[in-house]
């Protein structure tokens, strides 16, 4: 099955500073790759997604990049704010075989210090 | 537009008992997702429920079931529990096949 490794599992920037965070995965038959961002306390919140046909996207400050040679994808979030600290999670899924089954990376939690 | 809705929040429940959670998708999805959540094993998929069906099924054991209704609510039940089952519960909604997954806010399950 899908296997998805994440990096950092810490990350601590200062504020206004950039952030990423790197995934890798090895089924090369995975062709929809989420971010998400979970604060304490609460479920898992969608932040920028990403599919095989394309190599990046972005919605203002975030970023997302993909290399399907390398079984690569990253996050990028540019001139980041105290609200931004929180866990992040990447995760691949197969696509209509594999319905809706995500798999997760390890997560990692970002503090963006004031 | 309301979003995913878990009950319970939390729940505290004895080993050997057994426990049903319910999730209410976002309106017009069809899809629902299941996912346990532990600090050790972070985020594994149980199942997936599409059309009152399971579509897909994680690797846990028998003593996990779920279910869907005609209107797309879920419901997953643990029977049997065990201390190891104590984790944060998701629920994710999705409109059908390989879309975008809404998570709702979990239920945390105690098992002592």
């Amino acid at each position: 099955g899908e296997n998805v490794e994440q990096h950092p599992s810490t990350l601590s920037v200062q504020e206004g500073d950039s952030a990423v965070i790197k995934c890798t995965y090895s089924d090369s038959a995975s062709n929809y790759f989420p971010w998400y961002k979970q604060e304490l306390g609460k479920g898992p919140q969608l932040i920028i997604d990403i599919r095989s046909n394309v190599g990046e996207k972005k919605d203002q400050r975030i970023a997302v990049t993909l290399n399907k040679t390398a079984k690569h994808f990253s996050l990028h979030i540019t001139e980041t704010q105290p609200e931004d600290s929180a866990v992040y999670f990447c995760a691949a899924s197969i696509g209509l075989e594999a319905g809706n089954m995500l798999t997760f990376g390890g997560g990692t939690r970002l503090m963006v210090k004031p | 537009k309301a979003g995913v809705t878990q009950t319970p929040r939390y729940l505290i429940k004895t080993r050997g008992q057994q426990v049903t959670l319910s999730c209410s998708p976002i309106s017009g999805h069809r899809s629902v997702s299941w996912y346990q959540q532990t600090p050790g094993q972070g985020l594994q998929f149980l199942f997936e429920y599409f059309s009152e069906t399971q579509r897909n099924k994680g690797n846990f054991p028998g003593r996990f079931s779920g279910r869907q209704f005609s209107n797309s609510r879920s419901e997953m039940n643990v029977s049997t529990l065990e201390l190891g089952d104590s984790a944060l519960y998701l629920c994710a909604s999705s409109f059908t096949s390989n879309t975008e997954a809404f998570f709702g806010q979990g239920t945390r399950l105690t098992v002592v």
